[in-house]
């Protein structure tokens, strides 16, 4: 699985959009990105995952370059209970043989603040 | 929804001690995982399970051993625990292999005196 880069820390204001940024410039081509959480103490929590295509779900959109070497995270109105640790993570999808095991970083922790 | 769940949620153990973590999904899902987290090293995966007696050696499997008798459970054992498997241990569940997303427990707590 490719590597990640991600800064290991960012500030938001409540309510306020938070973007977290993702490197993952050798990705390949059948390589999704995939972004999880971690809340303190709490087990990690599936946010987002997408291809090419710019992904939005009722938590977070997804914006990946056309050249597919980053992507954004983004928090549309955060809240302080989206302070956590965020993994973003790239993976190949639909081999066999622990296909779907992830690899995690250390990720970015994001502390909302008022 | 039940979903997956873990126990106990803490446990001490004295060095050398067998101890084992629970695992239990209600979802019927085929792939199990079992992820150590430590300061500094993140998420790191131990052994994983792709179905009902299949299960296969993750990153760090030394000292652990795990069975999947059953579908929803998978357990992991600590032969003989040593003090570097003090850790948070989490279980995890994902419907298919094709990219379905892993759901996480909320982990283990364990500290090997």
């Amino acid at each position: 699985d490719a590597k990640t880069t991600q800064p290991t820390s960012m500030d938001c204001a409540e309510g306020r959009a938070a973007n977290l940024p993702c490197n993952h410039s050798t990705i390949s081509g059948n390589e999704y990105v995939y972004w999880y959480r971690q809340i303190h103490s709490q087990g990690p929590q599936y946010i987002i995952h997408g291809l090419k295509n710019n992904e939005t779900n009722e938590m977070a959109s997804l914006i990946i370059t056309e050249d597919r070497k980053s992507s954004t995270l983004i928090l549309p109105h955060a809240t302080l209970r989206d302070t956590a640790v965020y993994y973003c993570i790239v993976r190949v999808v639909g081999v066999t043989g622990g296909g779907n095991k992830l690899t995690f970083g250390t990720g970015t922790q994001l502390k909302v603040e008022l | 929804d039940a979903g997956i769940t873990q126990s106990p949620r803490y446990k001490i153990t004295e060095t050398g001690r067998q101890v084992t973590l629970m695992c239990h999904q209600t979802w019927s899902h085929s792939y199990m995982f079992w992820y150590r987290q430590d300061l500094g090293h993140g998420l790191r995966l131990i052994y994983y399970s792709a179905a009902a007696d299949i299960t296969d050696k993750g990153e760090v499997p030394d000292g652990y051993v795990v069975s999947r008798s059953k579908t929803e459970n998978f357990p992991l054992t600590l032969e003989s625990a040593t003090r570097s498997q003090t850790s948070v241990y989490f279980c995890a569940s994902s419907l298919t292999e094709s990219g379905s997303p892993l759901h996480f427990g909320n982990g283990t707590r364990l500290t090997v005196t």
